[in-house]
């Protein structure tokens, strides 16, 4: 089975410019969760998706926004990009049984914003 | 507010010798807690999970210690070996609501590097 597949795996934007970013899901993983990783906060969670309906949502500012498609697949977009965001934007899925099905992380994009 | 605190931040061990990885956690609600391990350039992936019922779990050279009155929680890796090094993160996360099929979302530690020196 494919794992979680994230596009593209790099990025170098400049502040101001928006960015989307795509994840491909672990077939049959009706759940998708976007985090965000800096070496100075960590692992912060964005927002979750499940059957195309935002779950929960992290506390960042609302230029960080998601969508998630029929086929479970999901986009990020940030808007108005600043320095601060550069990070290892990281996708997960899970089955989203109401076990503690676990999640699987893809290897992320590196948004580089300069 | 950090929710899981997680210590060392960095550690060096030996071959063979054990190493310790402590998290402590301010939430009683949290009901499920994971460990990932992530190495350069890859997604953290689960390395072992505990439920608060059980005070330790094994798995392998894996062994989760759970002390729930403390609210503390551990990873000891035994026999460490050079491809142990990586970063560990500690983790937990709520139980789900009957009616929400999704997954909870995870609070992590701020993740441990782990270097096994020979």
């Amino acid at each position: 089975k494919a794992g979680v597949t994230q596009t593209p795996r790099y990025l170098i934007k400049t502040r101001g410019q928006q960015v989307t970013l795509s994840c491909s899901p672990i077939s049959g993983h009706r759940s998708v969760s976007w985090y965000q990783q800096t070496p100075g906060q960590g692992l912060q969670f964005l927002f979750e998706y499940f059957s195309e309906t935002q779950r929960n949502k992290g506390n960042f500012p609302g230029r960080f926004s998601g969508r998630q498609f029929s086929n479970s697949r999901s986009e990020m977009n940030v808007s108005t990009l600043e320095l601060g965001d550069s990070a290892l934007y990281l996708c997960a899925s899970s089955g989203g049984s109401y076990d503690n099905s676990p999640l699987h992380f893809g290897n992320g994009t590196r948004l580089t914003v300069t | 507010q950090q929710q899981v605190k997680q210590s060392p931040q960095s550690l060096i061990v030996q071959k063979g010798g054990i190493s310790i990885i402590n998290c402590a956690y301010e939430n009683t609600a949290f009901d499920y807690f994971p460990w990932y391990q992530q190495f350069p350039g890859k997604g953290p992936a689960l390395l072992i999970a505990i439920r608060p019922d059980v005070s330790e779990k094994k798995e392998g050279r894996f062994t989760i210690s759970f002390n729930k009155s403390a609210k503390q929680f551990s990873l000891h890796i035994m026999d460490s070996q050079p491809g142990d090094s990586a970063t560990y993160f500690c983790a937990a996360k709520r139980p789900k609501d009957i009616s929400n099929f999704g997954n909870e979302k995870l609070t992590f530690g701020t993740g441990t590097r782990l270097t096994i020196i020979p």
